[in-house]
């Protein structure tokens, strides 16, 4: 696609409920980066992906949230049991090659109420 | 502190007024980019400066890089009011993934 895609734009969920976010990358990237976002902070590493390789999950949180990404396409970021913690924008970038220029989408607003 | 720093943390200035942010990061890197930021979305990339350069400008922004001090500095010529948003610098630490500071705030009154 032109851009880096994401769904939902907004979910508001309740407390304990599991929640997908999904990145749809630009085409040919192989570089796939999820980020999340607290309101009024920076932005926070959290999970990685390049061609085959093994995913960097180093940024992940708790064993709550986990990232699938197959092959060079969609990824899905999955965090269960939400926690009021866990609202945030939840963002998503992909590059080609890695280490380049990052393209974002426009994130996915998650609220845990 | 993190890696790739920004300070000021907000900076507010008059429309037409320069605007200065500055980036400080810790390990060496491949590279160092500036992104924009409005109302929390997605980051626009700004502009890219690599390791063995010292200096860029795109349009009205200018970039410079001193590896020696580990630090980086956007310039902002001739602010506007559709300037203010947060702006963030990135490196590339380890070469593995993108590290992002905090941001500078910036407001442009008009």
């Amino acid at each position: 696609g032109a851009g880096v895609s994401q769904s939902p734009s907004n979910k508001v969920t309740e407390k304990g409920k599991d929640v997908e976010l999904r990145c749809d990358p630009i085409s040919g990237h192989t570089a796939l980066y999820w980020y999340r976002q607290r309101l009024g902070q920076g932005l926070e590493f959290l999970i990685y992906f390049q061609g085959n390789s093994a995913p960097d999950k180093s940024g992940l949180p708790s064993d709550r949230f986990s990232a699938e990404r197959t092959g060079e396409s969609v990824s899905t970021l999955t965090i269960q049991r939400t926690q009021q913690e866990d609202s945030a924008v939840y963002l998503c970038a992909s590059s080609t090659p890695p280490l380049s220029t990052i393209y974002f989408g426009e994130g996915s607003w998650l609220t845990v109420v | 502190s993190q890696q790739g720093e920004e300070d000021p943390q907000a900076l507010s200035i008059q429309e037409g007024e320069n605007a200065t942010m500055n980036c400080s990061y810790k390990t060496s890197i491949n590279n160092l980019q500036w992104y924009r930021q409005n109302s929390g979305r997605g980051l626009v990339h700004l502009i890219l400066i690599r390791s063995n350069e010292r200096e860029k400008h795109s349009g009205r922004l200018r970039v410079t890089l001193d590896t020696s001090k580990k630090s980086s500095s956007l310039l902002i010529t001739a602010s506007r009011a559709a300037d203010t948003a947060s702006y963030f610098c990135a490196t590339t630490p380890q070469g593995q993934n993108f590290v992002f500071g905090p941001g500078t705030r910036l407001s442009v009154l008009p």
